[in-house]
């Protein structure tokens, strides 16, 4: 089956740092998720992209839909202490089953 | 806002038991979901569920597991005899379309403990 290799597992960082982070894919994707689950929560959407190199923003944060189509990035500028949580990229190719496939997720710690 | 909720929040149950998670999800949804995420690991498909019945499944969603819409409003999944392994958190998401994943929302999941 499709895998996602999502780094980093986690990151601890000052507020007002920026963050990155990134995931690939063994295989093409056509849509790639970002999703944010907070504690105790289910993921909540980010960002969604739909086409090879596409930069979207929502907020502070950007996320990017790699050349290749099989990575994709996402970075939070200016961190703030409401920001942590765990960041889970998501992917799936249109045409097959639309089930996205889910990275392990980037646990972000950010110290006030 | 609408929401996907879940209960329990959280169940503890010995091995060998059947647990019921229920959900309700947007009213005017149409297409429900299962994943699960064991501890540190990635959120995995379980089920997705149309018209009454199962459209699509993976390969962990074996004969143990089962799913129901009993009423208009609750969508349940059903262990029938759970494992140590079973332990996760169980999230249910909701759609009003199939065809785009980022139309799902997922409720707040419930943990599950097999002791």
């Amino acid at each position: 089956g499709q895998q996602l290799n999502q780094s980093p597992q986690s990151m601890f960082i000052q507020e007002g740092e920026d963050v990155s982070m990134n995931c690939t894919s063994s295989s093409i994707f056509n849509t790639w998720l970002w999703y944010k689950q907070d504690p105790g929560e289910g993921p909540v959407l980010l960002i969604a992209l739909y086409k090879a190199g596409e930069l979207t923003s929502n907020g502070r944060l950007t996320a990017q839909f790699g050349i290749t189509r099989k990575d994709s990035f996402l970075n939070i500028s200016a961190s703030i202490p409401s920001d942590v949580g765990i960041y889970f990229c998501a992917g799936y190719a249109s045409g097959g089953s639309y089930i996205p496939t889910f990275g392990r997720g980037t646990s972000l710690i950010v110290h006030p | 806002e609408p929401e996907v909720t879940q209960t329990p929040s959280h169940q503890v149950t010995q091995m060998g038991q059947e647990v019921i998670l229920r959900c309700v999800p947007i009213s005017n949804h149409l297409y429900f979901y299962w994943y699960r995420q064991i501890l540190g690991q990635k959120v995995e498909f379980l089920v997705s569920f149309y018209n009454n019945e199962i459209s699509e499944k993976s390969e962990i969603f074996d004969d143990q597991f089962s799913v129901e819409r009993p009423d208009g409003s609750n969508f349940t999944l059903k262990i029938r005899s759970t494992k140590l392994e079973d332990s996760a958190m169980y999230f249910c998401a909701s759609s009003e379309d199939r065809g785009r994943a980022e139309t799902q929302y997922f409720g707040p999941g419930t943990r599950l403990l097999v002791l």
